[in-house]
């Protein structure tokens, strides 16, 4: 079945070093996701992506947070200067068409430890 | 309601036993429900879509039934088995996934 790959799979930073999260999305499928989950509370919502470019974004996702589609198969999400509270496990997602009765399909995580 | 919740937050049964939990979000403007079961290190993985008033989903031991007039849905696990230990998950849908923040099931053998 195919599936959403992400890597790392755990990374280790320092507080203001730049991480680059990937993800490997399932092939036919065009909107993209990332949430991400601070250790004790919700999955949430980070970004949306579509034809290249960002549908929505939360106000999570601040100046710091990019995404891009470098190559037309990796979705990659970018945090610029990391700080102790980038803490947690991202996720990635993605999706035949625009979330609504469409499924979601999550990868495993990347969970980000900012020392 | 303004946020999807779910309760209880954490639930212990034996094995054989039946169970249920509840999301409960904004019935305005409701689109659609998603229920996802998340296993430690795992992908969290889609169990129900639901959209219209009076759903009822069913897979294997599990079913859900949906109610959108007044904002809940019930997740139903039949005769639960140790490998039902997960994190049950729902999400209500705008044009995102708005998560509650899980119902965490343990099954003892």
């Amino acid at each position: 079945e195919p599936e959403v790959t992400q890597t790392p799979s755990h990374q280790v930073t320092q507080m203001g070093q730049e991480v680059i999260l990937r993800c490997v999305p399932i092939s036919n499928h065009l909107y993209f996701y990332w949430y991400r989950q601070i250790l004790g509370q919700k999955v949430e919502f980070l970004v949306s992506f579509y034809n290249n470019e960002i549908s929505e974004k939360s106000e999570i996702f601040d100046d710091q947070f990019s995404v891009e589609r470098p190559d037309g198969s990796n979705f990659t999400l970018k945090i610029r200067s990391t700080k102790l509270e980038d803490s947690a496990m991202y996720f990635c997602a993605s999706s035949e068409t625009r979330t609504g009765a469409n499924v979601l399909t999550f990868g495993a995580g990347s969970r980000l430890t900012v020392l | 309601i303004l946020n999807v919740e779910q309760s209880p937050q954490s639930l212990h049964v034996q094995e054989g036993d039946s169970t249920n939990f509840t999301c409960s979000f904004p019935s305005s403007n409701f689109y659609a429900l998603h229920w996802y079961r998340w296993e430690t290190a795992k992908s969290p993985e889609a169990l129900f879509v639901m959209t219209l008033n009076g759903d009822e989903k069913k897979k294997g031991r599990i079913s859900a039934t949906l109610n959108t007039k007044e904002g809940y849905s019930y997740l139903y696990i039949k005769g639960s088995q140790p490998e039902d230990s997960a994190t049950y998950l729902c999400a209500r849908n705008t044009d995102k996934l708005i998560f509650g923040t899980g119902t965490r099931l343990q099954v003892f053998p």
